[in-house]
């Protein structure tokens, strides 16, 4: 049982907006604006695709953009690609005394490009 | 060019011992804050624990599942971090990467968001 919670799956075609949610409580997600969103595909190590909430590391497609209202934290892709189909990892920063830990992550989501 | 590169995975029975290795490259080491991510079959990503930069006071923490069995050190003249295993369970069963946030301008996110990665190392327990 993952810390937040992620749907296991998603999908849309190609050039159609996917959002993923992922939520946590007060002390992760609702508590800090530290919000992290990871790209996996295959065999391959995951890829930081969006930080604090909503920003971009430099190289990240503009088609990737995060949002957080409450506990709920958001990753939409708009305009899918082929290659964005990969799985996808939410991750907060988190009171250590109530979550047992400094960073918490959700359980993935499976996005499928139809 | 960044390089994290992790070795010492394998097999080993359930209360047995592991030593991951983390070899780093490419960027400052002793300014780094290191941290332990792993990944395990249908459990998704969980944050093992981190070690902060001498500078920083050199303090490790960890997650709730491995605090008292697994410890964190450093060898900064080798540029590599390690991961001691003890008392391992079939759940510490997992892809072990080696990852580090990084600093834009005067703000380190070390803690918070995670831009490099290893390309991980497995542990698999089970008699």
């Amino acid at each position: 049982q993952s810390a937040l919670t992620q749907p296991p799956s998603a999908s849309g075609s190609p050039g159609q907006s996917v959002t993923i949610s992922c939520t946590g409580t007060s002390s992760d997600v609702g508590g800090y604006n530290y919000v992290s969103w990871y790209q996996q595909h295959p065999g391959k190590a995951p890829k930081l695709m969006i930080y604090e909430v909503n920003k971009r590391p430099s190289g990240v497609p503009d088609r990737f953009s995060g949002s957080k209202s409450g506990n709920t934290a958001s990753l939409t892709v708009s305009g899918l690609q082929a290659e964005d189909e990969a799985d996808y990892y939410c991750g907060s920063y988190a009171d250590p005394s109530s979550r047992g830990s400094l960073v918490v992550f959700g359980g993935g989501t499976k996005l499928t490009v139809l | 060019e960044v390089q994290l590169v992790e070795s010492g995975g394998g097999l080993v029975k359930p209360g047995g011992s592991l030593r991951l290795s983390c070899a780093a490259s490419g960027f400052t080491f002793s300014s780094a804050w290191m941290t332990w991510i792993r990944l395990a079959p249908g459990r998704g990503l969980e944050w093992v624990g981190r070690s902060k930069s001498r500078t920083n006071g050199g303090t490790t923490d960890y997650g709730a599942p491995v605090k008292g069995r697994f410890t964190i050190s450093r060898d900064d003249s080798k540029n590599t971090v390690y991961l001691q295993m003890d008392s391992l369970k079939t759940e510490d069963t997992a892809l072990y990467y080696c990852t580090q946030g990084f600093c834009s301008g005067t703000t380190c996110h070390w803690d918070d968001a995670f831009n490099i990665w290893g390309q991980g190392t497995m542990v698999t327990v089970s008699s």
